[in-house]
């Protein structure tokens, strides 16, 4: 079974804050990592899907980084505001025909 | 587009019942997903269709089937419920390869 992990579990900051956090992956057999909001009493929609080593991508305030090779990547969310409050799922895929795994997901709750 | 549906949207079962939670979507995808969300486990995969006329089990099978009806629909059945099914259970669907999934509303199921 594959094993996703995401830190910390659960993040409050304030309004204004700009706050990162982590998702580790297997290293070997990298095909894609995915990226989640998920709002409460909503679905998960998706921010990002990554492919390359080294691959950055941005939309508005919020980014992400991945570095295949460690089995790891970052989101990072810049100027936090309150509607950014959510829960930030990352998800692994090792093949283009095979399900994610999703991590835990990290609940990022902005204070105003 | 409707995107993916699922009905019902709720549903209270006693110990025992049976019921099938129904799934479908317009955008023409070969994959679909059914996950079940439960408090500090993230999403986990129960099972999923590749493609038309396939289905393979997920991480936490047990106590469910599912039928492929077609391209568009993808049904999840309890055969006997449990306490234990009682989650909020998500459909998804997706392309192969680098592409997103797309979720569903989702369906609270509550089994006394």
């Amino acid at each position: 079974i594959l094993n996703v992990e995401q830190s910390p579990q659960s993040l409050h900051v304030q309004e204004g804050d700009s706050t990162n956090f982590t998702c580790s992956f297997p290293s070997s057999n990298f095909y894609a990592l995915h990226w989640y909001r998920w709002e409460t009493a909503k679905s998960p929609e998706a921010l990002f899907v990554m492919t390359l080593n080294g691959d950055e991508k941005k939309k508005g305030r919020i980014s992400a980084t991945l570095n295949t090779k460690e089995g790891y990547s970052y989101l990072y969310i810049k100027g936090s505001q309150p509607e950014d409050s959510a829960t930030y799922l990352c998800a692994f895929r090792n093949s283009g025909n095979t399900p994610l795994v999703f991590g835990k997901g990290t609940r990022l709750s902005v204070i105003a | 587009n409707a995107g993916v549906t699922q009905t019902p949207k709720f549903q209270v079962l006693k110990t025992g019942q049976s019921m099938t939670l129904q799934c479908a979507q317009d955008m023409n995808h070969n994959s679909m997903y059914w996950y079940r969300q439960d408090p500090g486990m993230g999403l986990r995969l129960i099972y999923y269709s590749a493609s038309e006329g396939t289905t393979d089990k997920g991480e936490v099978p047990n106590g469910y089937n599912v039928s492929r009806l077609n391209k568009r629909e993808f049904s999840l059945r309890l055969e006997s419920a449990a306490p234990s099914q009682t989650s909020v259970y998500f459909c998804a669907s997706g392309l192969r390869g680098y592409n997103e999934q797309f979720f569903g509303p989702g369906t609270r199921l509550t089994v006394l």
